[in-house]
């Protein structure tokens, strides 16, 4: 199916154990971004990544680790999850016009 | 530094106009995102604009003025399923154009 996809829709887990969450596009965009959506704060970035390979910081990388290996994936791995890393998690790609498209997001609750 | 301020709320009924601001201070801004999300959702795209101007689709008008910081979505002939929030978003010339959000404004729409 053309779009982006996130996988898990929703993942519970405990403090301190690892999780990666998926993302995947069919588009091909050379953008993709890791933003997490929590009341009062809107949506923040986590991550960025330019092209595979290519991958920088945004406004909140603390505790997350990213890898771009291919074009179209681009997984998000909690190292050791904590209790402020409940949130919701969107992917998004980037197409030339610089309009970006959200994947249908992952609700994460961190026991 | 970045600052991007929209109304928490915001009631109307059905048939009704109603616009929703937003001011923002960027450093090297680019360009201004309407987002919608429904809840439960992802964000998804409504306009952009990057010069000054009215940019009309459909029932959804944007408009932007750069020397003022200012943006507003306007919405026409309201309907009860134009309630959800939407964001406003900035686009940066440094950072990959990452989004940088607004907290969002959610509308409420009544019969």
């Amino acid at each position: 199916d053309a779009g982006i996809t996130q996988s898990p829709r929703y993942k519970i887990t405990e403090t301190g154990r690892q999780v990666t969450l998926m993302c995947h596009q069919t588009w091909s965009h050379s953008y993709m971004f890791w933003y997490r959506q929590d009341l009062g704060h809107g949506l923040r970035l986590i991550y960025y990544s330019a092209a595979a390979d290519i991958t920088d910081k945004g406004e909140v990388p603390d505790g997350y680790v990213v890898s771009r290996s291919k074009t179209e994936n681009f997984p998000l791995t909690l190292e050791s999850a904590t209790r402020s890393q409940t949130s919701v998690y969107f992917c998004a790609s980037r197409d030339l016009s610089d309009t970006q498209y959200f994947g249908p997001g992952t609700r994460l609750t961190v026991l | 530094g970045q600052n991007i301020d929209q109304p928490t709320e915001m009631t109307a009924t059905e048939g009704a106009i109603v616009q929703i601001n937003c001011t923002y201070q960027t450093s090297g801004f680019n360009g201004l995102f309407w987002y919608q999300q429904h809840a439960g959702e992802a964000p998804t795209f409504l306009s952009y604009n990057v010069l000054d101007g009215l940019e009309e689709k459909g029932r959804f008008s944007s408009f932007l003025s750069r020397s003022k910081g200012y943006s507003y979505l306007l919405l026409k002939e309201l309907q009860m399923k134009d309630s959800a929030s939407y964001l406003c978003a900035v686009t940066r010339r440094q950072a990959g154009t990452a989004l940088i959000f607004g907290k969002g404004t959610t509308l409420s729409v009544s019969s």
